[in-house]
């Protein structure tokens, strides 16, 4: 248990359908972060807040829309997805930007 | 080519042996990440360093800077390590994470 949680932990989803997938950090932490993991690739860093401000966007596709509505809660908002973006998806917090990260367990989805 | 470089990619051990992993990376760094993730996804952060050695249990990470090298050894491995290790750089300029594939490691009874 690293105090991250992460709901749901499998969705599938239809490639027209809107979801939501939610995190939530219970260690007091500033910064929090969204990680795409697909099968025989590196982490992918998606998203990163800071202090409720977002401070990185690597490229990633307007169908997946990040918000913080607080500092110890962060949503990654899914609309319109392709089959390609089935992946796991790692929700993850730290202290400051830069220091240890704590991973949630993750969300495994699958876009049919 | 990827900015973190991990070999191997595949490691199969007999219980008790000396486990050694490295991790090259060909960014400034700020400090370097050692992960484990298990079957299921859960990750866990196994160490944190920006210089030196450092040890936790059967655990030891060491850094070199100025090589851009770092290692991480298991020493009287166990099953229970079998795992999935991930090294990853905070890059020292940005906010950045680089990430290496993962070293997937299975160590037999």
């Amino acid at each position: 248990e690293t105090g991250v949680t992460q709901t749901p932990r499998h969705l599938v989803m239809g490639m027209t359908n809107k979801k939501s997938l939610k995190c939530e950090q219970h260690l007091g932490h500033n910064a929090m972060y969204w990680y795409k993991q697909s099968a025989k690739k590196p982490l992918e860093l998606m998203f990163v807040y800071s202090l409720e401000e977002r401070v990185e966007n690597n490229s990633v596709p307007s169908r997946f829309s990040p918000e913080c509505p607080n500092s110890s809660h962060l949503f990654l908002h899914l609309h319109t997805l392709q089959p390609e973006d089935s992946a796991l998806y790692l929700c993850a917090s730290s202290r400051g930007l830069g220091e240890t990260q704590y991973f949630g367990p993750g969300t495994r989805l699958l876009v049919l | 080519k990827n900015e973190v470089e991990q070999s191997p990619q595949n490691l199969t051990a007999q219980e008790g042996e000396f486990i050694t992993i490295n991790c090259s990376y060909s960014v400034g760094i700020s400090a370097l990440h050692w992960l484990q993730q298990h079957p299921g996804g859960g990750i866990v952060s196994l160490f944190m360093l920006s210089s030196g050695k450092k040890k936790h249990g059967r655990l030891i990470a060491t850094i070199n800077i100025q090589e851009k090298h770092s290692s991480l050894h298991i020493t009287a491995s166990h099953p229970r390590d079998s795992a999935v290790y991930i090294c990853a750089v905070s890059a020292s300029t940005g906010n950045q994470f680089y990430f290496g594939t993962g070293t997937s490691l299975t160590v037999i009874p």
